[in-house]
């Protein structure tokens, strides 16, 4: 059955970088789009990017471009989103998702990874 | 990109019925019949409910509907049960690869 395991808790330090792995398994990783999605304490959802996982391309929200590297390891079938000069507003759980269905940022989700920002 | 507009909250008893409601713009929900909506349990990930509009995956029940007229679009629950209660999260395709999310609504079965 398909599967996107997701890297465990981090926390991190103002201006330190992230980086969040996505495990794909039960289906031809880069047959599909992988989104990350993040989700602040109590907000809402809010998308980042994707990443091709067949050819490498990339789209990034304006909000995160700049910040934000999302990059795939086809060998291993693991995506990986990177966020850089973290503040205490990135604080979040963030998701990795499979897009297989037309239009939709994500119709299977991972676990989710909890990102703290604190000095 | 701004959040598409979602009501923060929606109830109604077992049985009933409860609409939530999604607007966008002319440039996303609007120009687009790419609308998915999401269910979110406390803790959880977030499970697609509806896409395209008003298609629902395999195994999710048919008491979830879709809609959209102009920039706003509905999810309907029919029937509520106490395991519908959630929250609630459209979201559009935005144009030029980029997707934006609704603000949730809080569903509670009274």
């Amino acid at each position: 059955q398909v599967q996107l395991v997701q890297s465990g808790a981090e926390v991190k330090k103002p201006g330190a970088s992230v980086k969040v792995s996505c495990k794909a398994s039960g289906y031809t990783f880069t047959s599909y789009t992988i989104h990350w999605v993040r989700q602040a304490p109590g907000q809402r959802l809010e998308w980042m990017g994707w990443i091709n996982a067949g050819n490498g391309n990339t789209k990034y929200s304006r909000k995160f471009q700049g910040r934000v590297t999302i990059t795939r390891d086809t060998s291993a079938s693991t995506a990986y989103m990177e966020l850089s000069s973290l503040r205490s507003e990135d604080t979040a759980v963030y998701f990795c998702a499979r897009q297989v269905l037309a239009g939709t940022p994500g119709d299977y989700w991972g676990q989710g990874t909890l990102v703290t920002v604190s000095s | 990109q701004s959040a598409l507009t979602q009501p923060p909250s929606a109830s109604g008893s077992p049985g009933q019925s409860v609409t939530i409601s999604c607007t966008g713009t002319s440039s996303d929900v609007g120009d687009y019949d790419y609308v998915s909506w999401y269910q979110q349990h406390p803790g959880k990930a977030p499970k697609l409910m509806i896409y395209e509009v008003s298609k629902r995956p395999s195994g999710v029940p048919d008491r979830f509907s879709g809609s959209k007229s102009g920039n706003t679009a509905s999810l309907t629950v029919s029937g509520l049960q106490a395991e519908d209660e959630a929250d609630y999260y459209c979201s559009s395709y935005a144009g030029i690869n980029n997707y934006v999310f609704g603000t949730g609504t809080k569903v509670t079965v009274l």
